[in-house]
């Protein structure tokens, strides 16, 4: 089945610090891919979409400069957390679409602690 | 605005019977119905979907039911066992996988052995 890829699984670093997380579909390419924040015990929340070659479009919300989106190839994106605070701690879940009739594969999510 | 309203919160079963998760839908332009499955620590995995020209979909031991004039689809877990254990969550989205997810708040299910 298709595979998609995050990393790394589990980050703490401190305030102030930028954090990039990466998001691989390992067998497929995908035509689209979507950034997601889950807070404890709580549902996913649609941060931002992205295609490759284009600009990301952000969620009402979501600050673009603070969350950094970059969708360089058909298998990867990238999401930069730019000066993390505690407030960012989350965990951060990519998903990836490879067209057509395919549903959305996710990854396994990055666990972020700002101290 | 919550456009995706999940229920219950919390569910114990016992082994064997048969958890029932409800959803209802406001945004009527949603056309593509996941149900998804999550473990503590992973994200979540697909475990079936439907599309609203369907009544009911099943997929080994999970059945959809969906009612398009009640905007309300709710997944049956059909002899559950204890490793079914997890956090359930229902999502929609327009256009299949193109588009982000909306999802439900999800519910935590326990099955006793």
């Amino acid at each position: 089945g298709a595979v998609v890829s995050q990393h790394p699984s589990w980050v703490i670093c401190k305030s102030g610090t930028s954090v990039k997380i990466e998001c691989r579909s390992l067998d497929f390419q995908a035509t689209t891919m979507f950034w997601y924040r889950q807070f404890p015990k709580q549902s996913l929340m649609l941060m931002a979409t992205s295609n490759e070659g284009s600009k990301a479009t952000y969620e009402q919300g979501v600050e673009k400069d603070k969350f950094l989106i970059n969708h360089a190839s058909l298998t990867l994106s990238t999401l930069t957390v730019t000066s993390a605070h505690p407030e960012d701690s989350s965990f951060y879940i990519c998903s990836a679409w490879g067209g057509g009739n395919q549903p959305q594969h996710f990854g396994d999510g990055t666990r972020l602690s700002i101290l | 605005q919550q456009q995706v309203k999940q229920s219950p919160q919390s569910l114990i079963v016992q082994k064997g019977g048969i958890p029932i998760i409800n959803c209802a839908y406001e945004n009527t332009a949603f056309d593509y119905f996941p149900w998804y499955q999550q473990f503590p620590g992973k994200g979540p995995a697909l475990l079936i979907a439907i599309r609203p020209d369907v009544s009911e979909k099943k997929e080994g031991r999970f059945t959809i039911s969906f009612n398009k004039s009640a905007k309300q689809f709710s997944l049956h877990i059909m002899d559950s066992q204890p490793g079914d254990s997890a956090t359930y969550f229902c999502a929609a989205t327009v256009g299949g996988g193109a588009d982000g997810l909306t999802f439900g708040k999800g519910t935590h299910l326990i099955i006793q052995p």
